[in-house]
């Protein structure tokens, strides 16, 4: 079993739908949980941050941690075709050690006009 | 604009050729990341370097892959004798050291055929 499970979708909406992404991870030394964003044929780019439990949101994105049940959420508001990607939760055992970065396999989300 | 250069983008060979990657990581980055994604393993991490110091190489094989940072600016994958199973998207990421986000390349797509 991977200590960080995604389902990889694909995950197909209509514009301006609420879609919710989700993680679900074995380790409870995890601290830090991060969501990256890649679209076709490019390098992942950092979406979100968190440390810790709880909730974080910038813009139309929050990220939720709930550490009890092991579980990370990304939510998108208002969705929109731009934001059709794979997007993959990482997470890390510590600030310092960035090599601890342990990821999901991504999920594909396709977002039609 | 500050980013991780990769060369080459895309790279053919045929199998048993050696494959040289290049990234220039950001200015000022001082830890680099060499990746590797394929669609069932996801991003697996291949070896990773802080202050161009090898800190772990674990997760590559060493008889036939080798990473090394020859200065601050190149950091250099290499692959030989290249097999088919490498066929795969290789990233380059660089990041600071402590917590916050890891900066992608936009990856070298390899074909070993």
């Amino acid at each position: 079993q991977k200590e960080v499970e995604q389902d990889p979708g694909p995950l197909s909406v209509p514009e301006g739908a609420i879609v919710s992404l989700n993680c679900t991870y074995s380790n409870s030394a995890f601290q830090y949980f991060m969501w990256y964003r890649q679209y076709s044929r490019k390098g992942p780019e950092l979406l979100m941050y968190t440390y810790s439990s709880g909730n974080k949101e910038d813009g139309r994105f929050t990220a939720q941690v709930d550490k009890s049940s092991k579980y990370i959420s990304l939510f998108i508001r208002d969705s929109q075709p731009s934001d059709s990607a794979t997007y993959l939760c990482a997470m890390s055992y510590n600030a310092g050690n960035n090599r601890k970065l342990i990821w999901g396999l991504g999920t594909s989300l396709a977002v039609n006009p | 604009d500050a980013r991780v250069t990769q060369t080459p983008r895309d790279k053919v060979t045929e199998m048993g050729q050696e494959v040289t990657m290049r990234c220039q990581p950001i200015l000022g980055h001082n830890t680099v990341f060499w990746y590797r994604q394929t669609m069932m393993q996801g991003l697996e991490l291949l070896a990773y370097f802080r202050n161009r110091a090898p800190l772990d190489d674990s997760g590559m094989p060493k008889d036939r892959f080798s990473a090394e940072m020859p200065d601050a600016t190149l950091a250099t994958l290499k692959i030989q004798p290249s097999e088919p199973r490498d066929s795969a998207v290789y990233f380059c990421a660089s990041g600071a050291s402590g917590p916050g986000e890891l900066f992608f390349g936009e990856g070298s797509r390899l074909t070993v055929l």
